[in-house]
């Protein structure tokens, strides 16, 4: 799975959209761009994902750059529970391998 | 869809018992099941892949004699940690993947606080 590469910490006001990046340049044609995060003392939740194309849940959305090298994580309206360890994973659709975490972003949602 | 209960989510024990944490997947059969480990502050590290009906697979470093997994079938997946001593202490988490086309990635028990003390 190609490497990822996340800031290690971000602030964001309560209310305000919050925009996390990811670099992720030795990406392969079929690989997919995931995003899980972790609260607290808690088991990782899936969030997105995507190949190419922006994508958009309930959750949030997931842009992804032209050329695939990198991508943003925009939850649109932060809440204090949104405050959480966001990791960016790259991987194949489907593989049967496990999901390799790298350190992750330090999400810090401010009242 | 797609949940997974892991259990206890604490456990406290005394230095050379050994505890059994629990991974079930509610509403889905899992063929492969992950068990992770992550110390404060940092990531998860992957400890081993449980595949139902056969022996696990370790990462390197993680003792299997230790480490006991046991994937007897398609919703069910524990670890035994066996004279457990304080540096196991740790937060223990599972995962199962649904499928292997599932667009949803895996899904992740709730994780296991173990101190050992």
């Amino acid at each position: 799975d190609a490497k990822t590469t996340q800031p290690t910490s971000m602030d964001c006001a309560e209310g305000r959209a919050a925009n996390l990046p990811c670099n992720h340049s030795t990406i392969s044609g079929n690989e997919y761009v995931y995003w899980y995060r972790q609260i607290h003392s808690q088991g990782p939740q899936y969030i997105i994902h995507g190949l190419k194309n922006n994508e958009t849940n309930e959750m949030a959305s997931l842009i992804i750059t032209e050329d695939r090298k990198s991508s943003t994580l925009i939850l649109p309206h932060a809440t204090l529970r949104d405050t959480a360890v966001y990791y960016c994973i790259v991987r194949v659709l489907g593989s049967a391998r496990q999901l390799t975490f790298g350190s992750g972003t330090q999400l810090t949602v401010l009242p | 869809g797609a949940v997974v209960s892991q259990h206890p989510s604490r456990v406290i024990c005394k230095s050379g018992t050994s505890v059994k944490i629990e991974c079930r997947s509610l509403d889905f059969q899992a063929t492969t099941m992950f068990w992770y480990r992550q110390f404060p502050k940092q990531s998860l590290m992957l400890m081993a892949t449980s595949n139902e009906g056969s022996k696990a697979t370790y990462e390197q470093g993680v003792e299997k004699d230790k480490f006991l997994i046991n994937h007897a079938s398609l919703t069910l997946s524990t670890l035994t940690v066996t004279s457990a001593h304080p540096e196991d202490s740790s937060f223990y988490i599972c995962s199962a993947q649904r499928g292997t086309t599932s667009d949803y990635g895996y899904t992740f028990g709730s994780g296991t606080r173990l101190t050992v003390v």
